[in-house]
């Protein structure tokens, strides 16, 4: 099955600075790799997706880029403000079989300071 | 606009007691998955349905677990005969079709003494 590690587990930044996370996929059928973020004791939320039929997807002060050939991809926040501070996961899928389910990774807790 | 809806957000159970978990997809969405977060961990997919159907069930323990999505009402994971291991947050999603962006849902916490 798939699996897809994630890193740096804890990631710490000033206010104002980019972050980057990076995942990186094993199954090569894998299509579909959204982004979650994750406050202490809520749900996950989505913040950016991509399909691999893109290798890069932008949405104000956050991005997502992937490498097919290399099975990874990222997500790049620019001037990080501290309500950016949470957990983040990454995740993988593919429509083969019977449905969609996300694989995810271990989680990075970004902490951005004043 | 109602987003997806879990209850109960916090259960309490006792060793060998039975827990049942509820989930409402949100409007016009047909296909739910259960994930699990252990404390401190990421997600870990259980289970995904449809309407009346079990589509995969690869991430669900053989034993004491099982999920429903009726025709009519929540779908629902029961967890019979609980044990302390059984303690996270269970999570569902819903999507409107299966290679759609999947909603998550507040959780439920059970803890079980």
């Amino acid at each position: 099955g798939e699996n897809v590690e994630q890193h740096p587990s804890t990631l710490s930044v000033q206010e104002g600075d980019s972050a980057v996370i990076k995942c990186t996929y094993s199954d090569s059928a894998s299509n579909y790799f959204p982004w979650y973020k994750q406050e202490l004791g809520k749900r996950p939320q989505l913040i950016i997706d991509i399909r691999s039929n893109v290798g890069e997807k932008k949405d104000q002060r956050i991005a997502v880029t992937l490498n097919k050939t290399a099975k990874h991809f990222s997500l790049h926040i620019t001037e990080t403000q501290p309500e950016d501070s949470a957990v983040y996961f990454c995740a993988a899928s593919s429509d083969k079989g019977g449905g969609n389910k996300l694989t995810f990774g271990t989680g990075t807790q970004l902490k951005v300071e004043l | 606009n109602a987003g997806v809806m879990q209850n109960p957000r916090h259960l309490v159970r006792r060793r060998g007691q039975e827990a049942r978990l509820r989930c409402s997809p949100m409007k016009g969405h047909s296909h739910v998955y259960w994930y699990r977060q252990l404390p401190e961990e990421g997600l870990k997919f259980m289970v995904y349905l449809q309407k009346e159907n079990i589509i995969d069930e690869s991430g669900m323990p053989k034993e004491r677990f099982s999920a429903e999505f009726p025709k009519e009402g929540p779908s629902i994971l029961r967890i019979q005969q609980v044990v302390r291991g059984d303690s996270a947050a269970y999570f569902c999603a819903s999507s409107w079709d299966r290679t759609d962006t999947q909603y998550f849902g507040p959780g439920t916490r059970l803890t079980v003494l």
